[in-house]
């Protein structure tokens, strides 16, 4: 049972644009968010998280939006860079509970010149 | 500070072989977590272990099992590989609090033959 789904294997963006990456949740136990980016051959570096007590968190050009009762969450990134060509997960986390990352699937994210 | 080392980096097998994949954490982290990729399930949980003791575990068979030794270095191991456990092998380290960024090594990568 996949409990954190990111639905668009691949999106492809132009350069400037915004770049809007979607994940949805099944578990309502999960209470904690986070955004990784992996390029090839690298290992995934942390993006930025949200606590669930929040709906929004800005880092510069990365907002993470929380919708609990939708159970979606979703990441813009505005204006998309070529350097941000990459394999985006989202991951969840229960603190309370088994305290372990759960991953989705991830979705490739190409930036067009 | 150092980031997470893995070792090998690559590694090819037969079938039938096992294997051992190691991990040094960040300096001061004290939990790990092992992580397999694959093209077709993105990143799935397998094991994390947090003082030497394994403090979660995620759906894999008992040919996968791991260890932790008391400067938090970790091992995994893969006993009887099938040509399904070719994939990308992760390992994350973080200071064990659940809200914690998991940092993350490059990766080996298993070719099973």
């Amino acid at each position: 049972d996949q409990q954190v789904k990111q639905n668009s294997p691949s999106l492809s963006v132009q350069e400037g644009r915004i770049s809007i990456l979607n994940c949805d949740y099944t578990n309502s136990m999960f209470d904690y968010f986070l955004w990784y980016k992996k390029y090839p051959a690298e290992g995934p570096t942390f993006l930025i998280s949200i606590s669930s007590i929040k709906d929004k968190n800005e880092d510069g050009r990365f907002t993470v939006f929380l919708n609990k009762s939708a159970k979606h969450l979703s990441l813009h990134i505005v204006p998309s860079q070529p350097g941000d060509s990459a394999v985006y997960f989202c991951a969840a986390i229960e603190i309370q509970g088994a305290q372990k990352l759960v991953f989705g699937q991830g979705t490739r994210l190409t930036i067009n010149p | 500070k150092a980031g997470v080392t893995q070792t090998p980096r690559y590694l090819i097998k037969t079938r039938g072989q096992q294997v051992t994949l190691s991990c040094s954490p960040i300096s001061g982290h004290r939990s790990v977590s092992w992580y397999q990729q694959t093209p077709g399930q993105g990143l799935q949980f397998l094991f994390e272990y947090f003082s030497e003791t394994q403090r979660n575990k995620g759906n894999f068979p008992g040919r996968f099992s791991g260890r932790q030794f008391s400067n938090s270095r970790s091992e995994m191991n893969v006993s009887t590989l099938e040509l399904g456990d070719s994939a990308l092998y992760l390992c994350a380290s973080s200071s064990g609090q659940a809200e914690e960024t998991q940092y993350f090594g490059p990766g080996t990568r298993l070719l099973v033959l």
